[in-house]
């Protein structure tokens, strides 16, 4: 079954460092991408996304691009502050049954 | 207000009780979904309602009772929880359920953090 894998955590970085969150996926067909933000005791918001193969979805900084040939919609960012502390969330939607699957979350802590 | 919303956001609960978890979306679309987030562990789809159909159930105890009363409410009846139930609830919509060729991204709600004694 469709299916998303991503880095385990928790990741700590300095302010200003370089961001990447690995995601890879399993699918059948072309799913479209996601990735959801949680911020401490809020619920989950979408941050980017992407619906085809090739697509850059970008947001506050973020960056993630859908490359079908390694399955993969890493996330990035190249300059972390404090205020983008919190758990990151990568995400499928299966347009064949309209499933959603989550990823297991990574937890990002940026120190000042 | 927009978006969606969820009350209460903390419910604290003997093993007794009976309670009631409450989602509204003010976004015009078609399907519902509540979702538990326990610590350590990923996300966990519970209930989706599409048109206010129930169309999936993973197999979560019976203890737990949705209900959907029209396309902008969502509920959770809860009653006899044991304390492993304790967790973050959280609800969303999207536009619809099944397929339509768009990126179909679902939208949350704040959560509802429950503790059961």
């Amino acid at each position: 079954g469709d299916s998303v894998t991503q880095m385990e955590g928790p990741v700590t970085l300095s302010e200003e460092a370089f961001l990447t969150i690995n995601c890879t996926y399993t699918a059948t067909g072309y799913p479209s991408l996601f990735w959801y933000v949680q911020y401490p005791g809020e619920g989950l918001q979408l941050l980017l996304k992407a619906t085809k193969a090739d697509d850059k979805g970008s947001n506050k900084g973020f960056e993630a691009t859908y490359r079908k040939e390694t399955t993969s919609f890493h996330l990035e960012k190249g300059s972390v502050q404090v205020s983008d502390s919190a758990v990151y969330f990568c995400a499928l939607s299966d347009r064949a049954g309209n499933q959603f699957y989550f990823g297991t979350g990574t937890s990002l802590t940026v120190i000042p | 207000e927009t978006g969606v919303t969820q009350t209460p956001r903390h419910l604290v609960m003997g093993m007794t009780n009976k309670k009631s978890l409450k989602c509204e979306q003010h976004l015009g679309h078609n399907a519902m979904y509540w979702y538990k987030q326990s610590a350590k562990k990923p996300l966990e789809l519970m209930f989706v309602y599409s048109l206010e159909e129930r169309v999936e159930n993973n197999s979560v105890p019976s203890r737990f009772s949705p209900e959907c009363p029209n396309s902008s409410h969502l509920f959770l009846h809860l009653h006899t929880l044991q304390p492993e139930d304790s967790a973050l609830y959280l609800c969303a919509s999207s536009q619809d359920k099944a397929g339509t060729g768009f990126s179909n991204e679902q939208f949350f709600g704040p959560g509802t953090r429950l503790t059961v004694l």
